[in-house]
């Protein structure tokens, strides 16, 4: 599966919207992004998947762009709830999905 | 809301004596995962089961690490003897495979600590 590359920690305040990056150079055909969100002692969190271009739900949005190199989760409005880990993932889409984490994002909101 | 559940919570044992974890998955899901999170890292994908087949053991260290899932629902994964590198979250997911689904459901995790 194709390796993520992603910032290792990113500060924010509350009340603005956060984009963090993610690189997947040799994502596969079969392949779709995702994304978690982990809070300190409890387990990952699924946030959004995506194949190709947008894809929206009630807490972020992703975006993808056409050669799906890279890819962009949006938090609009962030709070400091949203103090957490969010690990990019290429997950490959069969009978068995397969899910490796990479060192993920540490994204801080400060007040 | 449906949840995976794992036990113990919590766990600390001495070095060289054995240890067993419990993962019981969302009700009908066939994907099992064990992962392993060491504290600053990502978690780390030790076996995968799909029912009661293992799909993916690539990284699980065969020589002290065991997991089964003898009738497709609930998991163990155990540890002899245990290390004081072993000292970890201990992590189970399941989800429902399926076309265009990429969501896996994780437990609380067990933290074992190692002395």
């Amino acid at each position: 599966l194709a390796k993520t590359t992603q910032p290792i920690s990113m500060d924010s305040y509350e009340g603005q919207e956060v984009n963090i990056t993610c690189s997947h150079n040799n994502i596969a055909t079969n392949d779709y992004i995702t994304w978690y969100q982990q809070f300190p002692s409890q387990g990952p969190r699924f946030i959004i998947q995506g194949y190709k271009t947008k894809v929206t739900n009630e807490v972020a949005s992703l975006f993808i762009p056409a050669d799906r190199k890279s890819s962009t989760l949006s938090l609009p409005r962030v709070s400091l709830s949203d103090t957490a880990v969010y690990y990019c993932l290429v997950a490959r889409r069969n009978n068995f999905n397969k899910f490796y984490f990479g060192s993920g994002t540490k994204l801080n909101v400060k007040p | 809301e449906a949840e995976v559940a794992q036990s113990p919570r919590y766990k600390i044992t001495e070095k060289s004596q054995a240890v067993a974890f419990w993962c019981d998955p969302i009700s009908g899901h066939a994907t099992l995962y064990w992962y392993r999170q060491i504290l600053g890292q990502g978690p780390e994908l030790l076996v995968q089961f799909q029912d009661e087949s293992v799909v993916d053991d690539s990284q699980l260290p065969k020589d002290r690490f065991s997991a089964e899932r003898l009738k497709g629902v609930d998991s163990t994964l155990k540890i002899q003897p245990a290390e004081l590198g072993d000292s970890a979250m201990y992590l189970c997911a399941s989800s429902l495979p399926g076309q265009g689904n990429t969501e896996a459901f994780f437990g609380q995790g067990t933290r074992l600590t190692v002395v």
